[in-house]
């Protein structure tokens, strides 16, 4: 079974820093995909970025980005020049490339941007 | 815009008073999920469908029931609420493709307090 792990519960960055949040995860699958989604406080929860695992290049969405490392089994996200609506909880999340519309989440990361 | 709308957001209900919960969504997509999201966890999938067909997770109780009457509309049906099941749920969708999709577009969620 797959197993989606995210080691930091809380973080605080300041604004303008840049945060890295680490996401790891356990599969015997080749074909698969990986999810940074945010949740702020009192929103609804939005994809950040997304990755395919036969991708080897590492996604990057303007100051999102990640650290995908195939072997490792980890997919950390980036946030550059955090700002202060950067504030909420971020799940990583994983979902196998066939046969199955399931995620496996993380248990989440609350990031606090301080000004 | 393309949505995923819940109603309502905040829902207050008696112990033991059944309670149905709505989604719908504008964006023709043919899976939609039902999460149960406690305070500051990942959200739990309580089951999902494919076009008509009803997807449940083995360790969802049998107090939640869910109907989906065409593509656009999604119900969650908790027969008898108890004090547990007070939670954020919150609907999701996803455009399967093939075997596989891709991100899911989640909706605001509904507050569900059991007084």
């Amino acid at each position: 079974a797959q197993t989606v792990t995210q080691s930091q519960p809380e973080m605080s960055v300041q604004e303008a820093e840049t945060v890295t949040l680490s996401c790891t995860y356990d599969t015997s699958e080749n074909n698969y995909y990986l999810f940074w989604y945010k949740q702020p406080p009192s929103r609804q929860m939005i994809l950040v970025i997304r990755q395919e695992a036969y991708k080897q290049q590492n996604a990057t969405e303007n100051r999102f980005s990640v650290n995908f490392q195939k072997a490792a089994k980890s997919f950390s996200l980036k946030i550059s020049d955090s700002q202060l609506g950067d504030t909420a909880m971020y799940f990583c999340a994983f979902m196998r490339g066939t046969g199955t519309y399931k995620y496996i989440f993380g248990t989440g990361t609350r990031l606090k941007v301080l000004a | 815009d393309a949505m995923v709308i819940q109603n309502p957001r905040y829902q207050v209900t008696q112990f033991g008073k059944p309670v149905t919960l709505s989604c719908s969504q504008t964006l023709n997509h043919n899976v939609m999920y039902w999460y149960q999201q406690k305070s500051s966890q990942a959200p739990k999938l309580l089951f999902h469908y494919y076009d008509k067909d009803f997807n449940n997770e083995a360790d969802t109780p049998d107090n939640f029931q869910s109907r989906r009457p065409n593509t656009s509309f999604c119900f969650l049906d908790i027969r008898s609420p108890g004090l547990g099941d007070a939670a954020m749920y919150l609907c999701a969708t996803s455009r399967a493709l093939s075997a596989a999709t891709y991100e899911q577009y989640f909706g605001p969620g509904t507050r569900l307090t059991v007084t």
